[in-house]
């Protein structure tokens, strides 16, 4: 069975602030996805980034960057000098192939980020 | 940019009422997915479908609630009869079966309040 673990529930940092959002997973199959999306508070799923398992390669996108490792099974998510617009709940995901025809998300609880002007 | 469009986005509705939930996904993706979202349990898988056939609804409660695919266009789910449990956001997504790097793409949600 797969499992996605976020163990911060709330984070609360002051506007301009580095902040790191932790992701853990577990799984056995050696084929997998790794996903953050955002949730604002709006309400709306908004994906950030995907990896796959055989590319452990870190990415940054502007403000936002993914430290990937597969020996830790983490897939923790930096934010650079944050903003009050980085506020939200933010959700680590894991994909494999479910065996019924396709591959199956399963969510850790979410990080909610509240950012302090 | 494509967008998984769900109707409606809010619903209020007393006990034992059936409700039907729309979602509409992008144009081409050929799998589809229905989730709950509770402050309790969070995100949960109920259903999903590829090239309209359901694959898996272990997800569900099975004896009020069910979901279909009339055509590749609209999805729907059916909660009948309701109870306030079901109180609940409600996602529908929409993705590539085979496209494994490719992400779900989520429509904005159906709130659900049983009273």
């Amino acid at each position: 069975a797969q499992k996605v673990t976020q163990a911060q529930t709330e984070i609360s940092v002051v506007e301009k602030e580095d902040v790191t959002l932790d992701c853990v997973y577990e799984t056995r199959d050696t084929t997998y996805y790794l996903f953050w999306y955002k949730q604002p508070p709006s309400g709306e799923l908004v994906f950030l980034i995907r990896r796959n398992s055989f590319d452990e390669q870190n990415e940054i996108s502007g403000r936002y960057s993914w430290n990937f490792q597969k020996s830790t099974s983490s897939f923790n998510f930096t934010i650079t000098a944050s903003q009050v617009v980085d506020s939200a709940v933010y959700f680590c995901a894991l994909s494999v192939w479910s065996g019924a025809g396709s591959y199956q998300l399963t969510f850790g609880k979410g990080t909610k980020l509240s950012v302090i002007p | 940019d494509a967008r998984v469009t769900q109707t409606p986005r809010h619903k209020v509705t007393e006990m034992g009422q059936e409700v039907t939930m729309r979602c509409q996904p992008i144009l081409g993706h050929n799998t589809v997915f229905w989730y709950r979202q509770t402050m309790m349990q969070g995100l949960e898988l109920l259903a999903y479908f590829r090239n309209r056939a359901p694959l898996d609804d272990s997800g569900m409660p099975k004896d009020r609630f069910s979901a279909e695919m009339p055509d590749a266009t609209l999805a729907t789910l059916k909660i009948q009869p309701s109870e306030p449990r079901d109180s609940a956001v409600y996602f529908c997504a929409s993705g590539f079966a085979f496209g494994t790097n490719q992400p779900q793409h989520f429509g904005d949600g159906t709130r659900l309040s049983i009273l």
